[in-house]
């Protein structure tokens, strides 16, 4: 089952905002990890963030975690249309286990 | 340095007929995966192997069988297609099962079974 859910389930907002999604998890985690799918291609990795991290950044990208509340948020600013994919979280539970990602969030930029 | 490849790209079967997707990457890494993505869904984990010589079941192993011919090619065979089987099949490598690296995806294939 997956551990990761991702809310909201679509998001839709105009080039220049910016886009928050939330990943929700179960289980203690080794790792948390945000990747992009661009319609009908493969994913593509965005950022991985320790457990014992709080907050990190890419570019416009910036992702939070906090592990009391089992959560993680990813914030793209000043959003392009060009950004308009789907968007996954994924966790590892320890140091051998594979990545279980979850349903993602579809974000759309409107031009 | 193609990154990870899979073929065929699209395919169509018949229900009851088998196939083999094909995997390879060119990273040397040691681990490497397969996943089914149906709508909604997200990414669902089929069969992975941790190195050369080992594979596991993941979450959606029914109805498939994985084989790591090398270190570079891993193949999953559909013995007997069901339309619940029709999906987008991705593989995915990285160099250690859970380490704290990035996994790197192929295109995908978009299977329709009828």
């Amino acid at each position: 089952s997956q551990q990761g859910e991702e809310d909201p389930q679509a998001l839709s907002i105009q080039e220049g905002e910016n886009a928050t999604m939330n990943c929700s998890y179960k289980t203690s985690i080794n790792n948390l990890q945000w990747y992009r799918q661009n319609s009908g291609r493969g994913l593509v990795h965005l950022i991985l963030i320790r457990s014992n991290e709080r907050e990190k950044h890419s570019g416009r990208l910036r992702v939070t975690l906090d592990t009391s509340k089992k959560s993680s948020s990813l914030l793209i600013t000043a959003s392009r249309a060009a950004d308009t994919a789907s968007y996954f979280c994924a966790t590892t539970t320890s140091g051998n286990t594979p990545l279980v990602f979850g349903k993602g969030t579809r974000l759309s930029v409107i031009a | 340095n193609a990154g990870v490849t899979q073929t065929p790209k699209f395919q169509v079967l018949k229900t009851g007929q088998s196939m083999t997707l094909q995997c390879a990457q060119d990273m040397n890494h040691n681990s490497m995966y397969w996943y089914r993505q149906d709508p909604g869904m997200g990414l669902r984990l089929i069969y992975y192997s941790a190195s050369e010589g080992t594979t596991d079941k993941g979450e959606v192993p029914n109805g498939y069988n994985v084989s790591r011919l090398n270190k570079r090619e891993f193949s999953l065979r559909l013995e007997s297609a069901a339309p619940s089987q029709t999906s987008v099949y991705f593989c995915a490598s990285e160099p250690f099962v859970g380490s704290y690296n990035e996994q790197f995806f192929g295109p995908g294939t978009r299977l329709t079974v009828l």
